[in-house]
């Protein structure tokens, strides 16, 4: 399976500044997926990101608070702007990989907000 | 018709139990349905996944159990043990590969 990593794995942020998240993995992949799950939550999508084309946002979430970038087949960023106490959450990003294109799962990075 | 509804919210098992999962889904579109497991503080690590052309699916201790004309599926965990102890997601899509709606998980307790 695909080796995913996360940077950062944790951050306290204040209010009203932005973070970015970048996810790396170790091989190429088409498509690579954000989302967010809140404390003892399921995991929610925020959009997906394909390489070369804008990110598809679902609904309740937009490019101007959730910018994506994914500038190749291994690498993509999702900046998490003008925070609230609200956004503190676990961001987490997947890709499909494999003969039956599973999807695989960073380690997450955890974002409180004071 | 997006989601998929998981049950129990919780569930507490003896060690060398069964522990039985259940999710149900509406959308007849969906032909890919994983389970993940998540541990305090990691990313949920996949499981076990099926599709719906075979109604079980075996993987040493984690059994899937499928049901197409009822929209149902259900995870087995056999001879459950205290390590098995996390929260267990069911999933669904569309096509392998895209993204996944998520049940809102079952938080498992093996007790010794």
């Amino acid at each position: 399976s695909a080796v995913i990593s996360q940077k950062p794995s944790r951050d306290i942020c204040q209010r009203g500044t932005s973070l970015t998240i970048q996810c790396q993995v170790d091989s190429q992949v088409t498509m690579m997926f954000w989302y967010r799950q809140q404390p003892g939550q399921s995991l929610t999508l925020i959009a997906t990101a394909n390489q070369g084309s804008e990110a598809t946002y679902e609904s309740g979430f937009v490019i101007d608070k959730f910018p994506i970038s994914r500038p190749n087949l291994t690498f993509s960023t999702l900046t998490v702007s003008n925070m609230s106490p609200e956004d503190s959450s676990i961001y987490l990003c997947s890709v499909g990989q494999g003969t039956d294109n599973e999807q695989f799962f960073g380690p997450g990075t955890r974002l409180t907000v004071l | 018709q997006q989601q998929v509804k998981q049950s129990p919210q919780s569930l507490i098992v003896q060690k060398g139990g069964i522990s039985i999962i259940n999710c149900a889904y509406e959308n007849t579109a969906f032909d890919y349905f994983p389970w993940y497991q998540q541990f305090p503080g990691k990313g949920p690590a996949l499981l076990i996944a099926i599709r719906p052309d075979v109604s079980e699916k075996k993987e040493g201790r984690f059994t899937i159990s499928f049901n197409k004309s009822a929209k149902q599926f259900s995870l087995h965990i056999m001879d459950s043990q205290p390590g098995d102890s996390a929260t267990y997601f069911c999933a669904a899509c569309n096509q392998a590969g895209t993204a996944l709606i998520f049940g809102k998980g079952t938080t498992l307790s093996v007790s010794s």
